[in-house]
């Protein structure tokens, strides 16, 4: 009964470098999404998904790259880390339509 | 368009105190209304609301729709130093299907 699992759960990254956070569900679910949390900012959407080979961006899409070749899995790859990017990322999933999502356990992210 | 505003942003009160916690929405791209509490982790799932005027409740937690005013509110009762979180809404867009967050309200309760 896995749900979301994100990895990793904790990294630290250089400035410059990239990197790649994995996301994958188990619930056969169309709707898959990134959000970032910084402090007093909520949840900020990213990118997301509402099937295989469907993505688009959300409210702060700039530094990330997203791909959805299956419906289990949906990364999201940092390009070139800046500091601005450290934060708290969370992955989650849904049915599509009025269904509330499902979220992994985040992976906190720094970048010094 | 896709603006979700909570209010307030932060509320400390005593234990055995009612709160209630607003969240309105400034788009008529609307599909389902979601609150959800989050404590030290992922955020977690409290009530989906899509019609007017019926109220969702759950314990001493329970939430109400105006779609007409575009606004949601979150009431607690009795409240217990359990209940200290970041409460979390969000509106879920028919026409793109994006789920927009707003800041959160910080809630403490004292004991």
């Amino acid at each position: 009964n896995a749900g979301v699992t994100q990895t990793p759960k904790f990294q630290v990254l250089k400035t410059g470098q990239s990197m790649t956070l994995q996301c994958a569900q188990d619930m056969n679910h169309e709707y898959m999404s990134w959000y970032r949390q910084d402090p007093g900012m909520g949840l900020r959407l990213i990118h997301y998904s509402v099937g295989a080979g469907i993505t688009d961006q959300g409210e702060v899409p700039n530094g990330y790259n997203v791909s959805r070749s299956t419906t289990e899995d949906f990364p999201l790859r940092l390009l070139s880390a800046a500091p601005s990017q450290t934060s708290v990322y969370f992955c989650a999933s849904s049915p599509v339509g009025v269904q509330p999502q499902h979220f992994g356990d985040g992976t906190r992210l720094s970048i010094l | 368009e896709d603006k979700v505003v909570q209010s307030p942003l932060s509320l400390v009160v005593h234990e055995g105190d009612t709160v209630t916690l607003n969240c309105s929405y400034e788009v008529t791209n609307f599909r389902s209304l979601l609150w959800y509490k989050q404590e030290k982790k992922a955020p977690t799932f409290l009530f989906m609301l899509t019609s007017s005027g019926i109220e969702k409740k759950s314990g001493r937690l329970s939430s109400i729709l105006d779609k007409k005013e575009l606004f949601s509110i979150l009431n607690i009762t009795a409240t217990q130093t359990g209940d200290s979180a970041v409460y979390l809404c969000a509106r879920r867009g028919n026409r793109d299907d994006k789920i927009i967050f707003g800041k959160g309200t910080r809630l403490h309760i004292l004991p």
